[in-house]
């Protein structure tokens, strides 16, 4: 399958600062990438979809200024998690899907976030 | 709204033991996947579905789809203490590739 790589893989980070996560398609052009956050002992939750070059869409719920999402290439889409708090602290994964990659899309290693 | 309901949401089994899990899913979809995950990782996918009477297996795992019934089955044969994980069925909608999971069958196989 196509290699989706996730970074980091942890990261703590003090109350009131920003965080960035990275997700990177290695060897597909990713047009969509999916953000998705897991809380301990639960499904995962879509946070956003994002298409290259276009601005992120939103599910409901999901407040936009504080999970800034960018895709600017085919292989990177970042999330900025702004000015977090420890309820932000949570399991972040990404997952992304090409052209190439026509049948599903593939998930990267995910990122645990601790904001203490 | 797609919805999608897993069950058994807890499974703990024996060792050689055989069961399914199962995955209801609300409105129709042509793509049903399932996953693995394990404590503290990502998601590994295990078996993507596409069509009405799909059948895959992979080991001591098999899954099907009956996309009249809008039902999955994950069947565990002879289950290994290995095989303990999360499994989660998901439902792809539209054309790129979103999907909605379900809660999540938590396995535990004991020796």
């Amino acid at each position: 399958g196509a290699v989706v790589s996730q970074h980091p893989s942890w990261v703590i980070c003090k109350s009131g600062t920003s965080v960035k996560i990275e997700c990177r398609s290695l060897d597909f052009q990713a047009t969509t990438m999916f953000w998705y956050r897991q809380f301990p002992k639960q499904s995962l939750m879509l946070m956003a979809t994002s298409n290259e070059g276009s601005k992120a869409t939103y599910e409901q719920g999901v407040e936009k200024d504080k999970f800034l999402i960018n895709h600017a290439s085919l292989t990177l889409s970042t999330l900025t998690v702004t000015s977090a708090h420890p309820e932000d602290s949570s399991f972040y994964i990404c997952s992304a899907s090409g052209l190439r990659v026509n049948t599903e899309a593939f998930f990267g290693q995910g990122t645990r976030l601790t904001v203490v | 709204e797609l919805k999608v309901e897993q069950n058994p949401l807890f499974l703990s089994m024996q060792e050689g033991k055989n069961y399914t899990i199962y995955c209801n899913y609300s409105t129709t979809s042509d793509r049903l996947y399932w996953y693995r995950q394990d404590p503290g990782k990502s998601l590994e996918s295990l078996f993507v579905l596409l069509s009405n009477g799909a059948v895959k297996q992979e080991g001591r795992l098999m899954a099907s789809l009956d996309t009249k019934a809008r039902l999955s089955t994950l069947h565990i044969t002879a289950a290994v203490h290995d095989l303990s994980a999360t499994y989660f069925c998901a439902v792809g909608g539209g054309s790129n590739y979103k999907l909605t999971f379900g809660k999540g069958t938590l396995l535990t196989v004991n020796p």
